[in-house]
Protein backbone atom coordinates (compact mmCIF):
# COMPACT_ATOMS: atom_id res chain seq x y z
CA UNK A 1 0.00 0.00 0.00
CA UNK A 2 2.96 2.64 0.19
CA UNK A 3 4.42 1.68 -3.20
CA UNK A 4 3.80 4.31 -6.12
CA UNK A 5 3.74 2.51 -9.64
CA UNK A 6 5.71 5.14 -12.19
CA UNK A 7 5.71 4.28 -15.77
CA UNK A 8 7.11 4.91 -18.26
CA UNK A 9 10.64 3.29 -17.44
CA UNK A 10 12.32 5.07 -20.43
CA UNK A 11 10.85 7.67 -22.62
CA UNK A 12 12.32 9.20 -25.63
CA UNK A 13 11.14 12.62 -26.74
CA UNK A 14 12.37 14.98 -29.67
CA UNK A 15 12.66 18.74 -28.95
CA UNK A 16 10.48 20.77 -28.64
CA UNK A 17 7.55 18.10 -28.09
CA UNK A 18 6.11 16.99 -25.29
CA UNK A 19 7.12 14.62 -22.59
CA UNK A 20 4.46 12.61 -20.43
CA UNK A 21 4.94 10.69 -17.25
CA UNK A 22 2.44 9.06 -14.76
CA UNK A 23 2.06 7.52 -11.62
CA UNK A 24 -0.40 5.83 -9.44
CA UNK A 25 -0.85 5.45 -5.68
CA UNK A 26 -2.95 3.46 -3.34
CA UNK A 27 -2.59 5.09 0.00
CA UNK A 28 -5.33 7.53 0.42
CA UNK A 29 -3.09 8.90 3.33
CA UNK A 30 -0.34 10.55 0.91
CA UNK A 31 -1.17 14.45 1.26
CA UNK A 32 1.63 15.67 -0.52
CA UNK A 33 3.19 14.64 -4.47
CA UNK A 34 6.34 15.96 -5.78
CA UNK A 35 8.38 15.61 -8.50
CA UNK A 36 12.15 14.97 -8.90
CA UNK A 37 14.74 15.62 -11.44
CA UNK A 38 18.56 13.52 -11.01
CA UNK A 39 20.66 14.17 -13.30
CA UNK A 40 23.99 11.40 -13.31
CA UNK A 41 25.84 11.77 -10.56
CA UNK A 42 24.00 14.03 -8.90
CA UNK A 43 21.74 13.97 -6.25
CA UNK A 44 17.68 15.02 -7.02
CA UNK A 45 16.28 18.12 -7.03
CA UNK A 46 12.90 19.65 -6.32
CA UNK A 47 11.23 20.50 -9.51
CA UNK A 48 7.58 20.78 -8.63
CA UNK A 49 4.83 19.20 -6.28
CA UNK A 50 0.88 18.90 -5.55
CA UNK A 51 -1.57 18.97 -2.51
CA UNK A 52 -4.48 16.77 -3.68
CA UNK A 53 -6.56 19.59 -3.24
CA UNK A 54 -5.37 21.29 -6.34
CA UNK A 55 -5.94 19.56 -9.67
CA UNK A 56 -3.46 21.00 -11.61
CA UNK A 57 -0.29 23.05 -10.95
CA UNK A 58 2.17 25.28 -13.37
CA UNK A 59 5.87 26.30 -13.41
CA UNK A 60 6.90 27.20 -16.08
CA UNK A 61 7.34 24.56 -18.65
CA UNK A 62 6.36 22.02 -16.65
CA UNK A 63 2.89 20.86 -15.08
CA UNK A 64 1.29 18.55 -12.54
CA UNK A 65 -1.84 16.94 -13.22
CA UNK A 66 -3.48 15.30 -10.40
CA UNK A 67 -6.34 12.75 -10.40
CA UNK A 68 -7.73 12.39 -6.71
CA UNK A 69 -10.39 10.18 -7.64
CA UNK A 70 -8.31 7.69 -9.95
CA UNK A 71 -5.28 8.12 -7.16
CA UNK A 72 -3.02 9.43 -10.16
CA UNK A 73 -0.93 12.52 -11.37
CA UNK A 74 1.67 12.79 -13.82
CA UNK A 75 4.27 15.45 -14.84
CA UNK A 76 4.41 17.34 -17.79
CA UNK A 77 7.10 18.81 -19.72
CA UNK A 78 6.42 21.10 -22.37
CA UNK A 79 8.96 22.07 -25.10
CA UNK A 80 11.26 19.60 -24.03
CA UNK A 81 14.51 20.32 -24.45
CA UNK A 82 17.76 18.60 -24.55
CA UNK A 83 18.76 20.09 -20.89
CA UNK A 84 15.74 18.29 -19.39
CA UNK A 85 17.42 14.74 -20.12
CA UNK A 86 17.29 13.13 -16.47
CA UNK A 87 15.88 10.61 -14.79
CA UNK A 88 12.63 11.96 -13.14
CA UNK A 89 10.97 10.53 -9.95
CA UNK A 90 7.76 10.93 -8.88
CA UNK A 91 6.88 10.43 -4.95
CA UNK A 92 3.91 10.59 -2.24
CA UNK A 93 4.62 11.61 1.53
CA UNK A 94 2.34 11.76 4.33
CA UNK A 95 3.16 13.52 7.34
CA UNK A 96 6.32 13.60 8.81
CA UNK A 97 8.31 14.04 5.50
CA UNK A 98 8.76 10.37 4.64
CA UNK A 99 8.62 10.10 0.70
CA UNK A 100 8.27 6.97 -1.25
CA UNK A 101 9.66 6.90 -4.49
CA UNK A 102 8.43 5.67 -7.83
CA UNK A 103 10.77 3.80 -9.83
CA UNK A 104 12.03 6.75 -11.73
CA UNK A 105 11.75 7.81 -15.35
CA UNK A 106 14.85 7.80 -17.77
CA UNK A 107 14.06 10.80 -20.23
CA UNK A 108 16.28 11.72 -23.51
CA UNK A 109 15.20 14.66 -25.55
CA UNK A 110 16.67 14.36 -29.12
CA UNK A 111 18.15 17.63 -30.46
CA UNK B 1 14.51 25.58 -0.90
CA UNK B 2 17.87 24.36 1.16
CA UNK B 3 21.65 23.56 0.59
CA UNK B 4 22.84 20.54 1.46
CA UNK B 5 26.33 19.33 1.01
CA UNK B 6 28.06 16.24 1.42
CA UNK B 7 31.57 15.38 2.15
CA UNK B 8 33.26 13.34 0.58
CA UNK B 9 31.82 13.21 -2.72
CA UNK B 10 33.67 9.92 -4.16
CA UNK B 11 35.91 7.39 -1.65
CA UNK B 12 37.45 4.25 -2.80
CA UNK B 13 37.85 2.27 0.20
CA UNK B 14 39.43 -1.16 0.62
CA UNK B 15 37.01 -4.10 1.75
CA UNK B 16 37.08 -4.49 5.53
CA UNK B 17 37.79 -0.67 6.45
CA UNK B 18 34.98 2.26 7.54
CA UNK B 19 34.47 4.86 6.00
CA UNK B 20 32.32 8.10 7.31
CA UNK B 21 30.18 10.30 5.45
CA UNK B 22 28.96 13.92 6.31
CA UNK B 23 25.93 15.56 5.51
CA UNK B 24 25.43 19.30 6.17
CA UNK B 25 22.58 21.52 6.04
CA UNK B 26 24.18 24.82 5.43
CA UNK B 27 21.02 27.18 5.61
CA UNK B 28 18.97 25.97 8.23
CA UNK B 29 19.12 23.56 11.33
CA UNK B 30 17.76 20.61 10.25
CA UNK B 31 16.42 18.33 13.18
CA UNK B 32 15.70 15.66 10.77
CA UNK B 33 17.64 14.15 8.02
CA UNK B 34 17.27 11.02 5.86
CA UNK B 35 19.56 8.29 4.13
CA UNK B 36 18.99 7.02 1.48
CA UNK B 37 21.15 4.44 -1.08
CA UNK B 38 20.86 4.05 -4.50
CA UNK B 39 21.99 1.82 -6.70
CA UNK B 40 22.02 2.57 -10.69
CA UNK B 41 19.43 2.53 -12.54
CA UNK B 42 17.48 2.33 -9.25
CA UNK B 43 15.43 4.66 -7.26
CA UNK B 44 16.27 5.58 -3.73
CA UNK B 45 15.63 3.65 -0.98
CA UNK B 46 15.41 5.26 2.54
CA UNK B 47 17.92 3.56 4.92
CA UNK B 48 17.47 5.41 8.04
CA UNK B 49 15.62 8.72 9.30
CA UNK B 50 18.12 10.95 11.16
CA UNK B 51 17.01 12.77 14.71
CA UNK B 52 19.00 15.45 16.70
CA UNK B 53 19.77 14.18 19.58
CA UNK B 54 18.01 10.63 19.53
CA UNK B 55 19.11 7.15 17.83
CA UNK B 56 18.28 7.08 13.84
CA UNK B 57 15.10 4.99 13.24
CA UNK B 58 16.78 2.40 10.19
CA UNK B 59 14.47 0.86 7.53
CA UNK B 60 13.76 -3.01 7.87
CA UNK B 61 16.53 -4.92 6.46
CA UNK B 62 19.19 -2.13 7.17
CA UNK B 63 21.83 -3.53 9.68
CA UNK B 64 21.76 -0.71 12.48
CA UNK B 65 25.88 -1.76 13.25
CA UNK B 66 26.86 -1.62 9.92
CA UNK B 67 25.27 1.80 9.05
CA UNK B 68 26.24 3.45 12.37
CA UNK B 69 23.91 7.15 12.15
CA UNK B 70 25.03 10.27 14.18
CA UNK B 71 23.12 13.78 14.34
CA UNK B 72 24.96 15.07 17.25
CA UNK B 73 23.98 18.94 15.50
CA UNK B 74 21.07 20.22 13.96
CA UNK B 75 23.14 20.66 10.65
CA UNK B 76 25.33 17.40 10.63
CA UNK B 77 24.73 13.78 10.38
CA UNK B 78 27.10 11.42 9.50
CA UNK B 79 27.05 8.38 7.84
CA UNK B 80 29.60 5.46 8.61
CA UNK B 81 29.60 1.79 6.83
CA UNK B 82 31.33 -0.12 8.70
CA UNK B 83 33.75 -3.21 8.16
CA UNK B 84 32.78 -2.60 3.91
CA UNK B 85 32.57 -5.07 1.47
CA UNK B 86 32.09 -4.74 -2.30
CA UNK B 87 28.54 -4.86 -2.05
CA UNK B 88 28.02 -1.50 -0.22
CA UNK B 89 29.10 -0.19 -3.03
CA UNK B 90 26.43 2.53 -4.09
CA UNK B 91 25.23 5.73 -3.87
CA UNK B 92 24.80 7.27 -1.11
CA UNK B 93 22.00 10.39 -0.10
CA UNK B 94 21.32 12.83 2.26
CA UNK B 95 18.02 14.82 2.62
CA UNK B 96 16.98 17.39 4.89
CA UNK B 97 13.19 17.74 5.55
CA UNK B 98 11.58 21.60 5.81
CA UNK B 99 8.35 22.79 6.40
CA UNK B 100 7.30 18.78 7.32
CA UNK B 101 6.78 17.88 3.54
CA UNK B 102 9.45 19.18 1.31
CA UNK B 103 12.83 17.09 1.45
CA UNK B 104 16.09 18.83 -0.32
CA UNK B 105 18.79 16.11 -1.32
CA UNK B 106 22.58 16.31 -1.34
CA UNK B 107 25.11 16.09 -4.00
CA UNK B 108 25.20 12.74 -3.09
CA UNK B 109 28.44 10.30 -1.93
CA UNK B 110 29.85 7.60 -4.44
CA UNK B 111 31.21 4.63 -2.29
CA UNK B 112 33.28 1.94 -4.26
CA UNK B 113 34.88 -0.75 -1.80
CA UNK B 114 37.44 -2.34 -3.48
Amino acid sequence: QQQVKQSPQSLIVQKGGISIINCAYENTAFDYFPWYQQFPGKGPALLIAIRPDVSEKKEGRFTISFNKSAKQFSLHIMDSQPGDSATYFCAAVTSGSRLTFGEGTQLTVNP
Amino acid sequence: GAVVSQHPSRVICKSGTSVKIECRSLDFQATTMFWYRQFPKQSLMLMATSNEGSKATYEQGVEKDKFLINHASLTLSTLTVTSAHPEDSSFYICSVSRAGYEQYFGPGTRLTVT
